[in-house]
Formats: structure tokens, C-alpha cells, sequence
């Protein structure tokens, strides 16, 4: 397609369990990007690649969440030991670059943790 | 204090109206901004993208920058129904990895 694909599009799971979020960006994006947005907090930078390397990390707010992408492609997002606090709508983008593109967003995983 | 300030609204407005959402920042750095519409349960989608302090018209939609002030606003004019969403603004700076700082979003309502 020729937008931001994300899946799933809505998760429910156990406190406890993990779970992985997938982002395949627009085609010719090196840069990808993942945000979380909840509504205490708004929307809020987590990582982003460049190719297949991540040069910034520091919005991963515990050691429990990581990600990867491999190819410069599809990007996986994972949350170890889900917690309450983790329900939120994990947002991926992507963007030409990674130096002043603009960024295109999918519309989202729904994360909720019982 | 957040980077970015914005007010979340709501704000609700008659068909027709010229509306005016605005956001203030403090970091000086910031030299890119952006200017987001959100459905619901939708991801954002980008509307203005602006470089430094200026003017930029696209159809019925303006973004201001003052950087002098910290300040940016987007004016929607003759607004629809359609225009009815969350407002994000955005914004980066050069060397930063293009990663973005939003503020909270302003909720609009544009009634018949």
C-alpha cells in the first residue's frame, strides 16, 4: 500500500504476557519511527531507525520494551511483561530520512492490558 | 513545564467561522513545524510543514511561525463539519534525528 501499514490494529492481552507490534513503513523510507500516545501523556517520541540502526532510544521507558527492524523495512516493536501503564495507541511513522523530513504516520495499535 | 504547550479545547465553532489553534514552546532550537489533524482512532495526518519563522498557505489552511515569540498558530477558513478532529501541533530540530515533540492536541468541533 502506499501509506504507513500497522498490525495489529487493536490487542488485548494479560498482564504479564508480551507482545509484538509490527510497522512496515511507506517504500523508500530509510527513517521509521515509533510513538505512544495515551491520554494523560499525549504522544510521545519512544525510538527510531535509520536503515536498520537506532541512533536514539531514550523514549523507551523501561528495559522491558525493544525493537528492531530488519532490511530497513518492517519494524517490530515488543513489550515484555506487559503492564497496565503499557495501554496506550502505539503509533509508527516514517519519513524519507532521518534530517528534516516530514513524517507520515499509520494509524495505529490499540494496546490494552487486562 | 512541557516543551510544547497547547490548548486541548474543547473548542466548537459554527460552520463558516475562521478558526485560530495555536501552540507555544520554549526550546529555541526548534526549527521545523508541523501541524497534525486526528480523527479518531485514527493516526495523524500531516496537514502544514514549515521551516522558521513565516507564512505558509495550502487551500484553506495557514500556518504562522514567530519564532521571536516561541509561538505558532494554524488559521482554517469557511471551516466544514469534516474539519471536526484533534489539532497536533509538532515540532523538531536540525541534528535531533528529525524525532518529533507534540503538544497535547486541541480538540475542535465545527457545527451546522
Amino acid at each position: 500500500g502506499a501509506g504507513v501499514s500497522q498490525s495489529p490494529s487493536n490487542k488485548v492481552t494479560e498482564k504479564g504476557k508480551d507482545v509484538e507490534l509490527r510497522c512496515d513503513p511507506i517504500s523508500g523510507h530509510t527513517a521509521l519511527y515509533w510513538y505512544r500516545q495515551s491520554l494523560g501523556q499525549g504522544l510521545e517520541f519512544l525510538i527510531y531507525f535509520q536503515g536498520n540502526s537506532a541512533p536514539d532510544k531514550s523514549g523507551l521507558p523501561s528495559d522491558r520494551f525493544s525493537a528492531e527492524r530488519t532490511g530497513g523495512s518492517v519494524s517490530t516493536l515488543t513489550i515484555q511483561r506487559t503492564q497496565q501503564e503499557d495501554s496506550a495507541v502505539y503509533l509508527c511513522a516514517s519519513s524519507l530520512h532521518d534530517t528534516d523530513q516530514p513524517q507520515h504516520f499509520g494509524d495505529g495499535t490499540r494496546l490494552s492490558i487486562l | 513545564q512541557k516543551e510544547v504547550e497547547q490548548d486541548p479545547g474543547p473548542l466548537s465553532v459554527p460552520e463558516g467561522a475562521i478558526v485560530s489553534l495555536n501552540c507555544t514552546y520554549s526550546n529555541s532550537a526548534f526549527q521545523y513545524f508541523m501541524w497534525y489533524r486526528q480523527y479518531s482512532r485514527k493516526g495523524p495526518e500531516l496537514l502544514m510543514y514549515t521551516y522558521s519563522s513565516g507564512n505558509k498557505e495550502d487551500g484553506r489552511f495557514t500556518a504562522q511561525v514567530d519564532k521571536s515569540s516561541k509561538y505558532i498558530s494554524l488559521f482554517i477558513r469557511d471551516s466544514q463539519p469534516s474539519d471536526s478532529a484533534t489539532y497536533l501541533c509538532a515540532m523538531s530540530f536540525t541534528g535531533g534525528g528529525n524525532k518529533l515533540t507534540f503538544g497535547t492536541g486541541t480538540q475542535l468541533k465545527v457545527e451546522l
